[in-house]
């Protein structure tokens, strides 16, 4: 079946501009989560959404960055006043839901949009 | 606070040979423990999970994973390495209660000479 999908593969854009990634996760799952991953580190978590809601955004590193999930299918994630310290691969993940910590199952992961910040 | 740490940076094993990729964690309660592996222009792909029970888990590719509770260890192992295995390795943890995030390791490159 179609797994997690994300848009742009690549988005160039120059200091000061605003971007937005957005990620179609796998039917059916209701948690869902941002990560960002820098040149020869592992994902760094940035929010997690739990059907519309964001039950987590502990990793937001500041205002300039936002997601939402209206629906909650599709996200986006939103950065404002793009940084050069901004760029990385950001990554978008899903998985099978579920209310509180004891849900275990595996976060599947998208193919990542690659930002550059000129 | 939860942590991860891959102590290698990268792994070169030959083919045919076993591999160990190592992963040590740190929570404040009980794991849930994964390996993930990336290849280039590619996304995380998962391989396999530790959530309780056998402390041996076998997952994807021929791999499996070892948890060991008192040395807070969950080494991914492979009896025969192919050149094919070729790629990042991610090792991550979260607890039982409490964040739902993943936190990962800064990865182990896996070599495998022909």
């Amino acid at each position: 079946g179609a797994g997690v999908s994300q848009t742009p593969s690549n988005k160039v854009t120059e200091k000061g501009k605003y971007v937005e990634l957005r990620c179609d996760p796998i039917s059916g799952h209701t948690a869902l989560y941002w990560y960002r991953q820098s040149l020869g580190q592992g994902p760094e978590f940035l929010i997690y959404f739990q059907g519309t809601g964001a039950a987590d955004d502990s990793g937001l590193p500041n205002d300039r960055f936002f997601a939402v999930r209206p629906e909650g299918s599709v996200s986006t994630l939103k950065i404002q006043r793009t940084e050069r310290g901004d760029s990385a691969v950001y990554l978008c993940a899903s998985s099978l839901g579920g209310a509180g910590g004891g849900s275990y199952n595996e976060q599947f992961f998208g193919p990542g949009t690659r930002l550059t910040v000129l | 606070a939860q942590s991860v740490a891959q102590p290698e940076d990268q792994v070169n094993v030959a083919e045919g040979n076993p591999l160990t990729v190592k992963c040590t964690y740190s929570v404040s309660g009980n794991p849930y423990l994964f390996w993930y592996v990336q290849y280039p222009n590619r996304g995380l792909q998962f391989l396999l999970k530790y959530i309780t029970g056998d402390n041996l888990v076998k997952g994807s590719y021929g791999f499996e994973a070892e948890f060991n509770k008192s040395q807070t260890s969950f080494h991914l192992k492979k009896p025969s390495a192919l050149v094919s295995d070729s790629a990042l390795y991610f090792c991550a943890v979260r607890e039982h209660t409490g964040r739902r995030a993943l936190t990962f390791g800064s990865g182990t490159r896996l070599q495998v000479q022909p």
